[in-house]
């Protein structure tokens, strides 16, 4: 069966240090990925996606940054947080078909970050 | 993606059918519609999704009227566990690139013992 990972749980950095999330999933081969945000009290953001080894689309400009150098790894990263970056970070992966179909996303359990 | 109406919060008691509710009077012909559920402090999880036909898994049934109009997710036996915020999604599958899920605010289930 497939799982997606995703660390750190929680995480509390300060305004202007940098940031690293991965999330590697297990139990499938060339998945689609994605990076959501989720902030207190709203709806997920689609930050990223992801349909193979190297191919990063963003969604929203912003100051963060995602990479993907392995099939079944995903990396959020920023140079420089700021507080409007805090949120709930969340990774998904869907099946992916040779034709682009994307199917269901299985979500990964977050990460919580509070920029102070 | 259509646009999805769902009722706020709703309460069930625990052990009796949870029938939740949404309005998707803009789905086109070619979109699908998704539910899935975010427990407190969780990723959200997938639950069921449906074209035209009714379809039922172990987690739910998902009930799609005639003109696909609107739809019923019914959780047959709710338990403490159910409670969570329940998202109604409509979104074209079959076409490459389709990536984006819009989660709206959802409905608040509280399952009551």
């Amino acid at each position: 069966s497939q799982t997606i990972h995703q660390w750190p749980a929680t995480l509390v950095q300060p305004v202007g240090s940098p940031l690293s999330l991965e999330c590697t999933v297990e139990g499938t081969s060339n998945p689609n990925l994605y990076w959501y945000r989720q902030a207190a009290g709203r709806g997920l953001q689609l930050l990223f996606y992801s349909v193979g080894i190297g191919q990063i689309s963003s969604e929203v400009p912003q100051n963060l940054s995602a990479s993907r150098p392995q099939d079944r790894q995903f990396i959020l990263s920023s140079k420089k947080l700021l507080l409007s970056d805090s949120g709930f970070y969340l990774c998904a992966w869907s099946n992916s078909g040779t034709s682009g179909i994307s199917y269901e996303q299985y979500f990964g359990p977050g990460t919580r970050l509070t920029v102070t | 993606d259509a646009k999805t109406t769902q009722p706020p919060s709703m309460d069930c008691a625990e052990g009796r059918a949870a029938n939740l509710p949404c309005n998707h009077s803009t789905i086109s012909g070619n979109e699908y519609v998704y539910w899935y559920r975010q427990i407190h402090s969780q990723g959200p999880q997938y639950i069921i999704h449906g074209l035209k036909n009714n379809e039922t898994n172990e987690m739910a049934s998902l009930i799609i009227t005639e003109d696909r109009k609107s739809s019923t997710l019914i959780l047959p036996h709710a338990t403490l566990r159910d409670t969570a915020v329940y998202y109604c999604i409509v979104r074209v599958v079959e076409e490459a690139g389709s990536y984006q899920l819009t989660f709206g605010k959802g409905t608040k289930l509280s399952v009551i013992p």
